[in-house]
């Protein structure tokens, strides 16, 4: 099973500032590495597939990066409904793991 | 407009059972995989089955042989079968429609909670 570790477990930050979200995996996952945002009370929301593709509707703040091993999601400029908990997601070998998640607070 | 609607969510007790409802609108639910993923409180989410257009399943290690995974395309709707609960299955379950490629879950219900406790 594939492990994804994030970090930092939580980030706190002001709105207007950059936040840099990493994601590590146990194998090499070439550049198949989905990101999502969780508000509380919400499912889970797609934001970025294969790495660093938004998708359908995702603000261009959102930006997807890495391949392999490594993994980063950055938020170019924070605005205040970007603040919600971020997950990182592989399949390998047709299974599928999450990542602990990363809390983003103000 | 695409959505998922779930229900099923309940207090069972351990070793009891429980079906879990997901009922697809505004796409054609014939055409794509669909998975069961779960969340228990506090803890990041996780995946525990998917069904392909041709009814094929797969099952996370952690409820293989006790969950069972089936879908009804004439009504749009996706079940989950959970037999055998135990007090770690507490969660919240969702379903959620599943690109072929297994690299996203694009459109997700709005969540049941299941509750095993004696």
């Amino acid at each position: 099973e594939v492990v994804l570790t994030q970090s930092p477990d939580t980030l706190s930050l002001s709105p207007g500032e950059r936040a840099t979200l990493s994601c590590r995996a146990s194998q090499d996952l070439r550049n198949y590495l989905t990101w999502y945002q969780q508000k509380p009370g919400q499912a889970p929301k797609l934001l970025i597939y294969d790495a660093s593709n938004r998708a359908a509707g995702i603000p261009d703040r959102y930006i997807g990066s890495g391949s392999g091993t490594d993994f980063t999601l950055t938020i170019s400029r924070l605005e205040p409904e970007d603040f919600a908990v971020y997950y990182c997601q592989q399949r390998s070998n047709r299974q599928i793991t999450f990542g602990q998640g990363t809390r983003l607070e103000i | 407009q695409e959505q998922l609607v779930q229900s099923g969510g309940d207090l069972v007790k351990p070793g009891g059972s429980l079906r879990l409802s997901c009922v697809a609108s505004g796409f054609s639910f014939s055409d794509y995989y669909m998975s069961w993923i779960r969340q228990a409180p506090g803890k990041g989410p996780e995946w525990i089955s998917y069904i392909t257009t041709s009814d094929l399943t797969a099952y996370a290690d952690a409820v293989r042989g006790r969950f069972t995974v089936f879908r009804d395309n004439a009504n749009n709707s996706l079940f989950l079968q959970m037999n055998s609960l135990g007090t770690d299955d507490t969660a919240m379950y969702y379903c959620a429609r599943t690109w072929s490629s297994l690299d996203a879950f694009d459109i997700w219900g709005q969540g049941t909670f299941v509750t095993v406790s004696s």
